[in-house]
């Protein structure tokens, strides 16, 4: 059993639709990262969060302490969202666990 | 202040080679951790460097081993390639006692 688990695994929205992936781990943490991985590799951290709620334009991450859970929602999407999505939890040895990773696709 | 830059950005090796991949920290970080992305799979860390010192260490053989040199800037070895190692190499710099790992762009290593 994966560290992370992030779902769904695959996801296609029509443009504008309201978005929510979700990740779930199961180790303690001091922080979760959502990453935006586009084609080609390269890796953008979107969030870093401990606790509650951050909001940076159309994207919101939230978590659960608590239930050890966090999800990222981004409203009005936009064929430019089209990216992998992962969730990445740091450990206390300052040690990084990823999801697999969600798939948007942001259909015009 | 400069990003994460990771050399070479592609790479073919042969199958019992070895491979050297770079990585250049983001100015005024001392941590480099290296992860391998297999395609379709997320990044698996692969260790961790502070002050060119293993500093922890995923579940990978041996014949995968790094150097992080005086400027925190870092090296990872692979040893006798196998098909399996091909993957997304990536790197991350951060300081230590501060959270937030920063990545480079990766490299993609292909065993034939």
């Amino acid at each position: 059993k994966n560290e992370v688990e992030q779902s769904p695994q695959n996801l296609t929205a029509q443009e504008g639709e309201f978005i929510t992936i979700n990740c779930s781990y199961s180790v303690g943490i001091s922080a979760l990262h959502w990453l935006q991985q586009h084609p080609g590799g390269g890796i953008v951290s979107l969030f870093m969060l401990s606790s509650g709620k951050k909001k940076h334009g159309r994207l919101i991450a939230t978590i659960n302490i608590q239930e050890k859970h966090s999800s990222l929602h981004i409203t009005a999407s936009h064929p430019r969202d089209s990216a992998v999505y992962i969730c990445a939890v740091l450990t206390g040895a300052n040690n990084l666990f990823f999801g697999t990773g969600t798939r948007l696709t942001v259909i015009p | 202040e400069t990003g994460v830059t990771q050399s070479p950005t592609h790479l073919i090796k042969t199958r019992g080679q070895q491979v050297t991949l770079r990585c250049s920290s983001q100015s005024g970080h001392n941590t480099v951790s290296w992860y391998q992305q297999a395609l379709g799979q997320g990044p698996q860390f692969i260790f961790q460097y502070y002050r060119e010192e293993e500093n922890g260490r995923g579940n990978f053989p041996p014949r995968f081993s790094g150097l992080q040199f005086p400027n925190y800037s870092s090296e990872l070895n692979v040893n006798a390639l196998e098909l399996d190692d091909s993957a997304l190499y990536l790197c991350a710099s951060s300081f230590r006692g501060r959270e937030g790992q920063y990545f480079g762009p990766g490299t993609r290593l292909t065993v034939t």
